[in-house]
């Protein structure tokens, strides 16, 4: 089943910060996250493992609360190359990484 | 450098006519898999394969087909292409250590 992802999209100004959230009705080994520039194919940024484990971007982080299927990306002191869709990926087993719709992120300076 | 290949990039065909989609890897991934990318649905999974001759449906894989011949090709066939077939198609890598797909560039498709 599709994770749900909140906002559907987002109009930041530069600099300020943004919340991306993704939520599943399954049980989840691990939740991922990717950016997509328009014309472009998704980039990995984050992945969440069960057990608290985390590996990704610098400048961005995640949560990932296994309990509530939940998991949340954080975007700080936002930039301009930080506009792009961003889609949140779970995964129940190993073989099945399930994407959301997308969440449109817009920094404007 | 790591990548992901798919031919063609941009395709217009005709309602019945086969294709095929080529994705080639170079990095010895075991993974691969496609997916087919619409407006506000995301990805969805359309088939994936966890190695060579292994291969398994995604959750949209009616009028699809693959193979997995060697390891780093993975072909996705239509083999009577309909309109509800135009989309956005990416192929996919696995490494499975990390545990990160790596996507290629994609593949639009449009059939009249």
């Amino acid at each position: 089943q599709q994770p749900v992802q909140s906002p559907q999209a987002v109009i930041l100004r530069e600099g300020e910060d943004a919340v991306i959230n993704c939520s599943s009705s399954k049980a989840l080994y691990s939740v991922h996250w990717y950016r997509q520039k328009h014309g472009e194919a998704p980039v990995f940024l984050m992945i969440l493992l069960k057990g608290g484990e985390q590996k990704g971007h610098e400048k961005i982080s995640a949560s990932f609360n296994e309990k509530k299927q939940q998991s949340s990306l954080y975007l700080t002191a936002s930039q301009l190359s930080y506009s792009g869709t961003y889609f949140c990926g779970t995964e129940g087993s190993y073989d099945k990484v399930i994407f959301g719709p997308g969440t449109s992120l817009s920094v404007i300076p | 450098e790591a990548q992901v290949t798919q031919n063609p990039r941009y395709l217009i065909t005709v309602t019945g006519k086969k294709l095929t989609v080529t994705c080639s890897q170079n990095m010895n991934h075991e993974y691969m898999s496609w997916y087919r990318q619409d407006p506000g649905l995301g990805l969805r999974q359309i088939y994936y394969s966890m190695n060579v001759e292994v291969t398994d449906k995604g959750d949209v894989p009616e009028g699809y087909k693959v193979s997995r011949k060697e390891k780093r090709n993975f072909p996705l066939i239509l083999e009577s292409p309909s309109p509800n077939q135009t989309s956005l198609y990416f192929c996919a890598t696995r490494d499975a250590g990390a545990n990160v797909l790596t996507f290629g560039a994609g593949s639009r498709l449009t059939v009249l």
